[in-house]
């Protein structure tokens, strides 16, 4: 199986700041890899698919980047509505997933 | 706009079998374009995938869970069920039904608003 795991687990942040957060797949699963917010209880929202494919209406200051085993997620200027979890997850092998342990993102 | 809802009992007994089932509203789950799948998170913890069906009844399972869980579709009434059986306290969770989408590769796009269950006698 393959194991995913995220760093940092948790962030703290200001209104503005850059953030990075980074997924690494035990294995090179190409650019297999999905990106998702979720902010207390709530389901999950789909940000990025296929490494670096912003989903319909997700805000441009989201990106994503990565391949092989190494991926990233940016949020370039953060927003109030972005403190949240973010969890990777792999698509690697067909209608077979794996998600990140998750990165929670706090106002500093 | 499609929509997806959980339903079932929110309280299961040790050794018992967990039943949800999750509607889709909106369109239907015998589009040849989508799987569905349910995602689970226990309190305080990350996400876990579950498993997927097709409308056909194909479908894929967590390894981990992969003797315990069926996941079925119901065309008739346009939903998709869960089934885990054996359950203890480890599966309490809330438990999250949603569309898996294709392009290039799978994908979760849109998602229920979770159901809590929990697993205590």
């Amino acid at each position: 199986d393959i194991q995913m795991t995220q760093s940092p687990s948790s962030l703290s942040a200001s209104v503005g700041d850059r953030i990075t957060i980074t997924c690494r797949a035990s294995q090179s699963i190409g650019t297999s890899l999905n990106w998702y917010q979720q902010k207390p209880g709530k389901g999950p929202i789909l940000l990025i698919f296929a490494a670096s494919t912003l989903q319909s209406g997700v805000p441009s200051r989201f990106s994503g980047s990565g391949s092989g085993t190494d991926f990233t997620l940016t949020i370039s200027s953060l927003q109030p509505e972005d403190f949240a979890t973010y969890y990777c997850q792999e698509s690697f092998h067909t209608l077979i997933f794996t998600f990140g342990p998750g990165t929670k993102v706090d106002i500093k | 706009q499609l929509q997806l809802q959980e339903s079932g009992p929110g309280l299961v007994k040790p050794s018992e079998t967990l039943s949800l089932s999750c509607t889709v509203s909106g369109g239907s789950i015998r589009s040849s374009s989508f799987y569905w799948g349910w995602v689970r998170q226990p309190p305080g913890r990350g996400l876990e995938w579950i498993g997927s069906v097709y409308y056909s009844g194909s479908a894929y399972y967590n390894s981990a869970l992969q003797s315990r869980v069926a996941i079925s579709p119901d065309t008739s009434n346009n939903r998709f069920s869960l089934r885990l059986s054996s359950v203890t306290a480890a599966d309490t969770a809330v438990y999250y039904c949603a569309r898996i989408n294709y392009n290039y590769l799978y994908y979760f796009d849109l998602w229920g608003q979770g159901t809590l269950v929990t697993v205590s006698s």
